[in-house]
């Protein structure tokens, strides 16, 4: 079974600074898909970003960019020039299905934006 | 709608209970999944919808856990008998179709917390 890993329960960030969240996963499989989900207080939980596992190319999101290295297994997010609406938890989460019905996820980094 | 609504935001029952929580889909989304999420951890994959095929319930933890899309678009999830362990968030998500080439985009909707005395 896929399972993902989120090592960090809380980050904490300077407002207008960087701040990287990692993300480990483990499969057996070469075809997959990886997403950075964000969930404010509000609970609704939005997309960041998506990566698909053929594409060697970070993906990136205006202020949201990745670090994939696929052979070590790792998805990290970093987010540039913090703003305070980025707090939030964050999560990560692989799917190999297109149908998303298999999407599995991590369990969550709290991130706090400090003004 | 604009986005993908759930009914009630909260909900309280005492052991035992029957609950019956809806999920408001966007218009013309095929796809809908409903998750469980427990305090402090991530979303759980319940069951999945395409139009109103449930193609994989898979992740139903028992069978007091039931869902229904009769019409392809509002979904409901019914929990009987409901235990303190069924306590938790349950988001509904949904989108446009099953991707062709890559996953397409879930949008997700508020969820509705469970809270089982």
């Amino acid at each position: 079974a896929q399972t993902v890993t989120q090592s960090q329960p809380e980050m904490s960030v300077q407002e207008a600074e960087t701040v990287t969240l990692s993300c480990t996963y483990d499969t057996s499989e070469s075809d997959y898909y990886l997403f950075w989900y964000k969930q404010p207080p509000s609970r609704q939980m939005i997309l960041v970003i998506r990566q698909e596992a053929y594409k060697q190319q970070n993906a990136t999101e205006n202020r949201f960019s990745v670090n994939f290295q696929k052979a070590a297994k790792s998805f990290s997010l970093k987010i540039s020039d913090s703003q305070l609406g980025d707090a939030a938890m964050y999560f990560c989460a692989y799917t190999l299905s297109y149908n998303n019905n298999d999407m599995r996820f991590g369990a969550g980094t709290r991130l706090t934006v400090k003004p | 709608g604009a986005g993908v609504s759930q009914s009630p935001r909260y909900k309280v029952a005492k052991r035992g209970q029957d609950v019956a929580l809806r999920c408001d889909p966007i218009s013309g989304h095929v796809s809908l999944f409903w998750y469980q999420q427990a305090l402090g951890q991530g979303p759980e994959f319940l069951t999945y919808f395409q139009n109103e095929a449930q193609l994989d319930k898979s992740g139903l933890p028992s069978d007091r856990f039931f869902a229904e899309r009769p019409e392809g678009s509002v979904s409901t999830l019914k929990i009987q008998r409901t235990q303190q362990e069924d306590s938790a968030v349950y988001l509904c998500a949904s989108s446009l179709r099953p991707g062709q080439k890559v996953p397409n985009e879930q949008f997700f909707g508020p969820g509705t917390r469970l809270t089982v005395l």
